[in-house]
């Protein structure tokens, strides 16, 4: 079982910021935290991993809380193009599978 | 670099048949992990090759099989296929075991 949990759907306006939650209370010291999407009709696309620290690449930013609990997703100016289901998913750093829950489904509207 | 492709995108099987799916890997990447999506949920991990031998498995039958081939790419066996196998089918490469995974775009299963 997944061990995230995530808002089933958020709507978010063109070229505001993203914030998608996800808590995993019960990740252990040596998981990380991952983010992908799912634009429809393809496949997940890998947006952004952390540890413990706050991290930033050209797609997004993660903020992880300092007690490793809970994390944010931050798109931070939206497009149509961002709309897809994204999911928040834990796992060890060499682990062989990423364990999918049901993710966010995003809706940008103009 | 090219990214993962797979074929075929769309099939339709009947029941009790076998099917053969295929992934070619991003270039460079030696790890292939394979999974099935269900319609409205998330994809569950079938299993994963590593330099062609299977790295880990999933909750499936053993009807369900793989191979990795020396230049990495994968194929997906699966027998005596069943109603409930209709899905898409993905395949995901990575340069080493859970570095970024890359997706393909999917196989489509239908199985009638």
């Amino acid at each position: 079982d997944a061990k995230t949990t995530q808002p089933p759907s958020m709507d978010c306006a063109e070229g505001r910021a993203a914030n998608l939650p996800c808590n995993h209370s019960t990740i252990s010291g040596n998981e990380y935290v991952y983010w992908y999407r799912q634009i429809h009709s393809q496949g997940p696309q890998y947006i952004i991993h952390g540890l413990k620290n706050n991290e930033t690449n050209e797609m997004a930013s993660l903020i992880i809380t300092e007690d490793r609990k809970s994390s944010t997703l931050i798109l931070p100016h939206a497009t149509l193009r961002d709309t897809a289901v994204y999911y928040c998913i834990v796992g060890e750093y060499n682990t062989d599978k990423l364990i999918f829950g049901t993710g966010t489904r995003l809706q940008v509207f103009p | 670099e090219t990214g993962v492709t797979q074929s075929p995108t769309h099939l339709i099987k009947t029941r009790g048949q076998q099917v053969t799916l295929r992934c070619s890997s991003q270039s460079g990447h030696n790890t292939v992990s394979w999974y099935q999506q269900a319609l409205g949920q998330g994809p569950q991990f079938i299993f994963q090759y590593y330099r062609e031998e299977e790295n880990g498995r999933g909750n499936f039958p053993p009807r369900f099989s793989g191979l990795q081939f020396p230049n990495y790419s994968s194929e997906l066996n699966v027998n005596a296929l069943e109603l409930d196998d209709s899905a898409l089918y993905l395949c995901a490469s990575s340069l080493q075991v859970n570095y970024g995974y890359t997706f393909g775009s999917g196989t489509r299963l239908t199985v009638v």
